[in-house]
């Protein structure tokens, strides 16, 4: 496929326990964005990979999150110790390079935290 | 800070009516604006854009027009159809800066 992928789909866990979310970019694509979307809330981004840079953490919300990214290709967020208000839908989104570009957003994670 | 207000939804409307979904921004300098659409069960795509003060962005029937005196972005179409239906988030991109600032988004349902 020629688009962002992401899985799981959906993931259903129990509070207090760790997950891993991936993202696998548009090949070529040097930037890879995390957003998040939780109910009734605009889009929130994460964090920022660009090539070989260190990755623009600063929207991360806590320090239980956390993400890397491989190679420069696929990415993996982290999130430890789940609390309930961390559900939402995960966003991955790529871009040729990071200026002037635009995002390509996969279809997301949606994560529900029991 | 910089900051996307969009107005809230669900917006209802009947399938020919004419759309606009208001957005306005808070923002230094001069950003680029963009106004992405998700439509159900999809993930999240680039609907158009606007870089500069005046400019129109414009695909697939809808237009926004970049307003820098009002600091607004209002996407508008002439005749909606019921494959609208979709949520619209409203975006700005900071001159020199790569992430991306959001709307709320704004749920708009197309009866037929």
């Amino acid at each position: 496929g020629a688009g962002v992928s992401q899985s799981p789909s959906n993931k259903v866990t129990e509070k207090g326990k760790d997950v891993e979310l991936r993202c696998d970019p548009i090949s070529g694509h040097t930037a890879l964005y995390w957003y998040r979307q939780s109910l009734g809330q605009g889009l929130e981004f994460l964090i920022y990979f660009q090539g070989n840079s260190a990755p623009d953490k600063s929207g991360l919300p806590s320090d239980r999150f956390s993400a890397e990214r491989t190679g420069g290709s696929v990415s993996t967020l982290t999130i430890q110790r789940t609390q309930q208000e961390d559900s939402a839908v995960y966003l991955c989104a790529s871009s040729l390079d990071s200026r002037y570009q635009p995002q390509h957003f996969g279809d997301g994670t949606r994560l529900s935290i029991l | 800070g910089n900051s996307v207000t969009q107005m809230e939804g669900p917006v209802t409307l009947s399938e020919e009516a004419f759309l606009t979904i208001n957005c306005t921004y808070t923002a230094t300098g001069y950003p680029s604006l963009f106004w992405y659409v998700q439509y159900p069960g999809e993930g999240l795509q680039l609907l158009l854009k606007a870089t500069k003060a005046d400019d129109k962005g414009s695909n697939k029937g809808f237009e926004a027009t970049y307003r820098k005196e009002t600091t607004s972005f209002h996407l508008e179409k002439g005749s909606v159809q019921v494959s609208d239906s979709a949520v619209y988030f409203c975006a700005l991109r900071r001159a020199g800066d790569d992430k991306i600032i959001f709307g709320k988004g704004t749920r708009l349902h197309i009866l037929p």
